[in-house]
């Protein structure tokens, strides 16, 4: 069974860090590009980062460029989601997803369960 | 960026009724949409890629269509475990992989 499991997720101060990680199971995690996704507390879906399959190329969402840093370790089959500098508004249940290619189209499956953040003094 | 600006925030419907959700993208796509459905507390699950193709295991009664910058997802006859939110995704731009702000489909 394909499998995304998240965790490192909890409560930490305004400028604090954080790193959560994503185990991956049932598939070859190298062969594939992965992605965090995050949504606040009532809101909707706001994708946060990619990385691709070796971690050779990433992309971030304008709102935590500079703050959050991607990675991989294909020998442990982890994603990785480095978050510094945090705020109130990173306050999330983040998702790790895996990007799903297909000739030039890609979607996102499966999700993770999800870890939640929250950012609070 | 690509903005995904989906149509309407909100929608009651009752069991049985076909429901339409709208999903417009700022520039043309393609066919580089993705649908999802969101239970509460639940993680998000695929629906339609590729703008109308139906992952595998998902009720023929879901169906996607559109290509450029218009797209729709349609449930023909809801049923009741199909309330939940809906999210639209573009994957147009793999710097930038935007989403709707979602459609939460309720019951009447």
């Amino acid at each position: 069974e394909v499998q995304l499991v998240e965790s490192g997720g909890g409560l930490v101060q305004p400028g604090g860090s954080l790193r959560l990680s994503c185990a991956a199971s049932g598939f070859t995690f190298s062969s594939y590009w992965m992605h965090w996704v995050r949504q606040a507390p009532g809101k909707g879906l706001v994708w946060v980062s990619r990385i691709n399959s070796d971690g050779s190329s990433t992309s971030y969402a304008d709102s935590v460029k500079g703050r959050f840093t991607i990675s991989r370790d294909n020998a442990k089959n982890t994603l990785y989601l480095q978050m510094n500098s945090l705020r109130a508004e990173d306050t999330a249940v983040y998702y790790c997803a895996r990007e799903v290619a297909s000739g030039s189209s890609s979607w996102f499956d499966p999700w993770g369960q999800g870890t939640l953040v929250t950012v609070s003094s | 960026d690509i903005q995904m600006t989906q149509s309407p925030s909100s929608l009651s419907a009752s069991v049985g009724d076909r429901v339409t959700i709208t999903c417009r993208a700022s520039q043309s796509i393609s066919s580089y949409l993705n649908w999802y459905q969101q239970k509460p507390g639940k993680a998000p699950k695929l629906l339609i890629y590729a703008a109308s193709s139906l992952q595998s295991g998902v009720p023929s009664r879901f169906s996607g269509s559109g290509s450029g910058t218009d797209f729709t997802l349609t449930i023909s006859s809801l049923q009741p475990e199909d309330f939940a939110t809906y999210y639209c995704q573009q994957s147009y731009s793999t710097l930038q992989y935007t989403f709707g702000q979602g459609t939460k489909l309720e019951i009447k």
